[in-house]
């Protein structure tokens, strides 16, 4: 099947200092990514849709400034998450859309994030 | 009201049972329909797709009833390896097309 990377996998870092998490697809072109964040013991929940040369569309409550996402090719999007705090400590996932189906969106594996 | 709303959970059962799970969902718009089963701090990974007609995949039989918005999964002859967090999801359309949103996941843990 399709493969959805994501880098880092698990990352630690200082409070104030910003991360980026990078989402690629592996074996085909992905016009739409999506990022998710999970906090323990709750469901994933949608941050943003991100296309492939046009800005992100954030859902309601998430800061844009915050969380910057870059999709700027086919393959590979960004997020940037700006001055990280220990509430930012998360699970982010990525999904990509095969742009060549209809509705079908693989996952990266995850990126664990714990701001200290 | 919650968008995807699921069995509060959770659910402990011995090895060879029959469980089922019920979700239903809100937005009488949305367009397809999934089960995902995410293992603890891993990714989700898509069980199967939801149809009207209803689709089963071996041990996995899936139901989809648009007029109630009621989504349903029967895992039957259970086994250990099923023990994960089942996640009811659904596409939407239109403005919004591809969005998936979660429910808030039923865990399942079965037991020798």
């Amino acid at each position: 099947g399709a493969v959805v990377s994501q880098h880092p996998s698990r990352v630690i870092c200082k409070s104030g200092t910003s991360v980026k998490i990078e989402c690629r697809s592996l074996d085909f072109q992905a016009t739409t990514m999506f990022w998710y964040r999970q906090f323990p013991k709750q469901s994933l929940m949608l941050m943003a849709t991100s296309n492939e040369g046009s800005k992100a569309t954030y859902e309601q409550g998430v800061e844009k400034d915050k969380f910057l996402i870059n999709h700027a090719s086919l393959t590979l999007s960004t997020l940037t998450v700006t001055s990280a705090h220990p509430e930012d400590s998360s699970f982010y996932i990525c999904s990509a859309r095969d742009a060549g189906s209809t509705d079908t969106q693989y996952f990266g594996p995850g990126t664990r994030l714990t701001v200290l | 009201r919650k968008e995807v709303e699921q069995d509060p959970g959770p659910f402990n059962v011995p090895e060879g049972a029959t469980v089922a799970f019920n979700c239903t969902y809100s937005n009488s718009a949305s367009q397809s329909f999934f089960w995902y089963r995410q293992d603890c701090r891993k990714e989700p990974k898509l069980l199967m797709s939801v149809y009207s007609s209803g689709n089963e995949d071996g041990r996995f039989t899936a139901q989809l009833n648009r007029a109630s918005q009621y989504i349903s999964l029967l895992i039957r002859d259970s086994k250990l390896s099923d023990s994960a967090t089942y996640l009811c999801v659904v596409s939407s359309g239109g403005t919004s097309y591809g969005k998936l949103t979660f429910g808030q996941g039923t865990i399942l843990t079965v037991h020798p």
